[in-house]
C-alpha cells in the first residue's frame, strides 16, 4: 500500500489547549491537502498547501509541509468542543489521491 | 444546493446479492469518485471519473464496477456482494477534472453483508 501514516492515532485534549497531527507520505506531491469528519458524515475540505509552499493558515489552522521530509503537521489553535472530529491528510499529484488513515480528535469541554 | 448527495444511506445485503449505489452532485463538477472508508484504514479510491463517459480504477476496484450517466451522476455497482465489502462508501465531486482538486464528499451509504 502507498498510504502514508497519520499520528497520533487518537489525541484527547482540554479546550483551549492547542492539538498537533502530523502526516506522513510516501510518494511525490503536487499538494497536500486537510480534511475534517465529523462521526457518521462525509469529509470537509480544510485547507490545501501546494508542494512549494512551507507554510498557510486559515483562522485557527496553520498547516506546514516539508517535502524533504515527505511531512505535514496541522495545528489547530485554541481547540473547541465542536473541533472534535477525525482529521485526514491526502496527499495528491496528477494521477493519483492517497488519503491517510487519519488522527482521531476529541477536545473535552 | 443540495451538493453531493448519495442512496441508499444504509443497506443490508446477504453474500452473492447485487446492489447498485447512487451518487449524483449539482455542482457542475467534471470529476467524480468513489472511496471505502474501513476503521483504521481511511479512504481507499475504488474509482475515479474525470469526466462524463471516463472512468479509472482506484487502488481496490475489484468487485466494482461504475457508471458516469452523465456529468451528475456516478453509479457503483456490486455484482455479487461479499463480506469483505462491509464498509462505508463515499462519493465525491471536483471540480476541473484533476486529482489535485478540492474534494467535496456526499454523507456516505454503510453496506453491511451477511
Amino acid at each position: 500500500s502507498q498510504q502514508g501514516e497519520e499520528d497520533p492515532q487518537a489525541l484527547s485534549i482540554q479546550e483551549g489547549e492547542n492539538a498537533t497531527m502530523n502526516c506522513s507520505y510516501k510518494t511525490s506531491i503536487n499538494n497536500l491537502q486537510w480534511y475534517r469528519q465529523n462521526s457518521g458524515r462525509g469529509l470537509v475540505h480544510l485547507i490545501l498547501i501546494r508542494s512549494n509552499e512551507r507554510e498557510k493558515h486559515s483562522g485557527r489552522l496553520r498547516v506546514t509541509l516539508d517535502t524533504s521530509k515527505k511531512s505535514s503537521s496541522l495545528l489547530i489553535t485554541a481547540s473547541r468542543a465542536a473541533d472534535t472530529a477525525s482529521y485526514f491528510c491526502a496527499e495528491t499529484s496528477y494521477d493519483k489521491v492517497i488519503f491517510g488513515p487519519g488522527t482521531s480528535l476529541s477536545v473535552i469541554p | 444546493n443540495a451538493g453531493v448527495t448519495q442512496t441508499p444511506k444504509f443497506q443490508v445485503l446477504k453474500t452473492g446479492q447485487s446492489m447498485t449505489l447512487q451518487c449524483a452532485q449539482d455542482m457542475n463538477h467534471n470529476s467524480m469518485y468513489w472511496y471505502r472508508q474501513d476503521p483504521g484504514m481511511g479512504l481507499r479510491l475504488i474509482y475515479y471519473s474525470a469526466s462524463e463517459g471516463t472512468t479509472d480504477k482506484g487502488e481496490v476496484p475489484n468487485g466494482y464496477n461504475v457508471s458516469r450517466l452523465n456529468k451528475r451522476e456516478f453509479s457503483l455497482r456490486l455484482e455479487s456482494a461479499a463480506p469483505s465489502q462491509t464498509s462505508v462508501y463515499f462519493c465525491a465531486s471536483s471540480g476541473l477534472g484533476r486529482y489535485t482538486d478540492t474534494q467535496y464528499f456526499g454523507p456516505g451509504t454503510r453496506l453491511t453483508v451477511l
